[in-house]
């Protein structure tokens, strides 16, 4: 079992570009959800996806979109990227049955 | 808004003590209260979780306290060793399957 991939790991951007950020769940699970983690403090939820749909969403602007597609993988977008975007950005997924979190290894942006 | 806080921000304990980590919440609709470790560089984990029916819950070395008349939670850590030594956050949610509000962290230092 793979358990959570994300992917890029790591990227640098500069202030202004966009950035897609992408998520594939753990087996057996069907409910995605984002956060940002910034240096030094917790996890901030962003959005939850389920059936393809946003389901909750935190308080981040309109630039933060996200997408699920059939296969229950997600994407995390990030529009007009400001330097307080630089954070660790963990993609989480459970299944229906179990509320336990499982995140993966996290994708850390910089913007310059 | 919803709203974790957690003291301390940093605990360092002697090899072999207790350690305990302390939280409080604002939404009194929360119900399900995770505890995460992450190690340096590595995906926040699950250690322990309580629901609101349940005032404690204990597994190994680990022991988690509720009071929900007061909004408190705590997380009890006995007979510390070197491999405790993380952040720890604590969390708090309406249920397992909706969004998680975390707290800021706790950096764990266990000393030999």
């Amino acid at each position: 079992d793979a358990g959570v991939t994300q992917s890029p790991t790591h990227l640098i951007k500069t202030r202004g570009q966009q950035v897609t950020l992408r998520c594939s769940p753990k087996s057996g699970h069907d409910t995605v959800s984002w956060y940002q983690q910034a240096l030094g403090q917790g996890p901030q939820f962003i959005f939850q996806y389920y059936e393809e749909e946003e389901r909750q969403r935190g308080n981040f602007p309109d630039r933060f979109s996200g997408h699920q597609f059939p296969n229950y993988s997600s994407e995390l977008n990030v529009n007009a990227l400001l330097l307080g975007d630089s954070a660790l950005y963990l993609c989480a997924s459970r299944g229906r049955r179990t509320g336990e979190l499982f995140f993966g290894e996290g994708s850390r942006l910089t913007v310059l | 808004g919803e709203n974790v806080e957690q003291h301390p921000s940093t605990l360092s304990v002697q090899e072999g003590d207790s350690a305990v980590i302390k939280c409080t919440y604002s939404d009194s609709a929360s119900n399900y209260f995770p505890w995460y470790k992450q190690e340096l560089g590595k995906r926040p984990q699950l250690i322990i979780d309580i629901r609101s029916n349940v005032g404690e819950k204990k597994d190994q070395r680990i022991a988690v306290t509720l009071n929900k008349t007061a909004k408190h939670f705590s997380l009890h850590i006995t007979e510390t060793q070197p491999e405790d030594s993380a952040v720890y956050f604590c969390a708090a949610a309406y249920s397992s399957a909706s969004k998680i509000i975390f707290g800021s962290g706790t950096r764990l230092s266990i000393r030999p």
